[in-house]
């Protein structure tokens, strides 16, 4: 029922770069700062990227953020295997009220 | 550093309550919205509603108005998520998360509330 579409997995080998996409609406995305979370294997969501492109404190530049029109875009370079999680986007949707949240990518390192 | 610290695991019959706590240190309480948040296993993030601490005002989402009451203890730093009428979908891992504005910034641990016959 996410209201925001990513794929389901991706995959790279280590060191190389994968990037996912979080496909939304005007109500939502296209009208609002984009974040992004990881979540490794048994532990809670972390905070990645907030208001479509920055990081907070403690973040490595390898991950990147951007937004165009109801679209937005998680990207990570020099792949690691603790990249390894699941990455979801999230939003404000207007028409809803409510914080939606991406259906998940699954990141595996090959 | 800032901490938020969930109560443990919970097992329900259905059409019984649970009431999950959620415990914050290292910032001022009032100061962050408390969002919750849950999770089926295998699944992706549900966002259930918000509550303000300051003023205790909430809101929900649409699919729990009526079953879900956010609370709390501003002398304890405490939040808390009761959810009625459990059925065996509301099964999942529950997170408690402050806010600044509608950005999720720190996540309690998790509470795991399984609800069986």
């Amino acid at each position: 029922q996410s209201v925001l579409t990513q794929p389901p997995s991706v995959s790279a080998a280590p060191g190389q770069k994968v990037t996912i996409s979080c496909s939304g609406s005007s109500s939502n995305i296209g009208n609002n700062y984009v974040s992004w979370y990881q979540q490794l294997p048994g532990t809670a969501p972390k905070l990645l990227i907030y208001e479509n492109n920055k990081r907070p404190s403690g973040i490595p530049d390898r991950f990147s953020g951007s937004k165009s029109g109801t679209s937005a875009t998680l990207g990570i370079t020099g792949l690691q295997t603790g990249d390894e999680a699941d990455y979801y986007c999230g939003t404000w949707d207007s028409s809803l009220s409510a914080s939606v949240f991406g259906t998940g990518t699954k990141v595996t390192v090959l | 550093q800032v901490q938020l610290v969930q109560s443990g695991a919970e097992v329900k019959k259905p059409g019984a309550s649970v009431k999950v706590s959620c415990k914050a240190s290292g910032y001022t309480f009032t100061s962050y919205d408390i969002n919750w948040v849950r999770q089926a296993t295998g699944q992706g993030l549900e966002w259930m509603g918000w509550m303000n601490p300051n003023s205790g005002n909430t809101g929900y989402a649409q699919k729990f108005q009526g079953r879900v009451t956010m609370t709390r203890n501003t002398s304890i730093s405490t939040a808390y998520m009761e959810l009625s009428s459990l059925r065996s979908e509301d099964t999942a891992v529950y997170y408690c998360a402050c806010a600044a504005g509608k950005l999720l910034i720190y996540w309690g641990q998790g509470t795991l509330v399984t609800v069986s016959s």
